[in-house]
């Protein structure tokens, strides 16, 4: 079965520091989107991505935050400066349509020391 | 917003016995519903899922009732196996598939042969 792609599976930088995690979604689906979970709490909903623009975002998803897609295959998404509580589990997921499932990656541990 | 709230978060089955795990929902307009597993290591995958013109579905062992009125809905796995044991996930969203999902806090199940 297709794959949704992460890298690296984990990740740690230093507060202030820019991280971009990387994705390559599933070859023809059309949909992308990032979900966070941090330890303890449960899997939120940061943004979804359409036609090069983003379609929906959370109130986490500040200017902080940006998502790209650089190439045909890669979807990123970049923290500028981060800080300590943006330690978490980072998911990245596609889907082949607006109403069809989602795939998920198996994640990002991002760690902010 | 939307708030699922999921129960219980641990759950421990002897193998051959069924397993059920409830959600609510406070969102009356949410109507796509769908279940995740995640295994250790990988991202969550989808099982099964339940929109809300439908009042249950099955696909072999595992079933999703839904209760709209009193607005809840559960996961049933019966016959349960080794293979089983992951961390279950509950979301609801309202319109497509693709919109903002919102999770439930997720359950452990363990069963043991």
């Amino acid at each position: 079965e297709p794959e949704v792609t992460q890298t690296p599976s984990h990740q740690v930088t230093q507060m202030g520091q820019e991280v971009i995690l990387r994705c390559v979604p599933i070859s023809n689906h059309l949909y992308f989107y990032w979900y966070r979970q941090i330890l303890g709490q449960k899997v939120e909903f940061l943004v979804s991505f359409y036609n090069n623009e983003i379609s929906e975002k959370s109130e986490i998803f500040d200017d902080q935050f940006s998502v790209e897609r650089p190439d045909g295959s890669n979807f990123t998404l970049k923290i500028r400066s981060t800080k300590l509580e943006d330690s978490a589990m980072y998911f990245c997921a596609s889907s082949g349509g607006r109403n069809e499932k989602l795939f998920f990656g198996s994640g990002t541990q991002l760690s902010v020391l | 917003g939307e708030n699922v709230e999921q129960h219980p978060s641990t759950l421990s089955v002897q193998e051959g016995d069924s397993a059920v795990i409830k959600c609510t929902y406070s969102d009356s307009a949410s109507n796509y519903f769908p279940w995740y597993k995640q295994e250790l290591g990988k991202g969550p995958q989808l099982i099964i899922d339940i929109r809300s013109n439908v009042g249950e579905k099955k696909d072999q062992r595992i079933a999703v009732t839904l209760n709209k009125t009193a607005k809840h809905f559960s996961l049933h796995i019966t016959e349960t196996q080794p293979e089983d044991s992951a961390v279950y996930f509950c979301a609801a969203t309202r319109g497509a598939a693709g919109n903002k999902l919102t999770f439930g806090g997720g359950t452990r199940v363990l069963v043991k042969p």
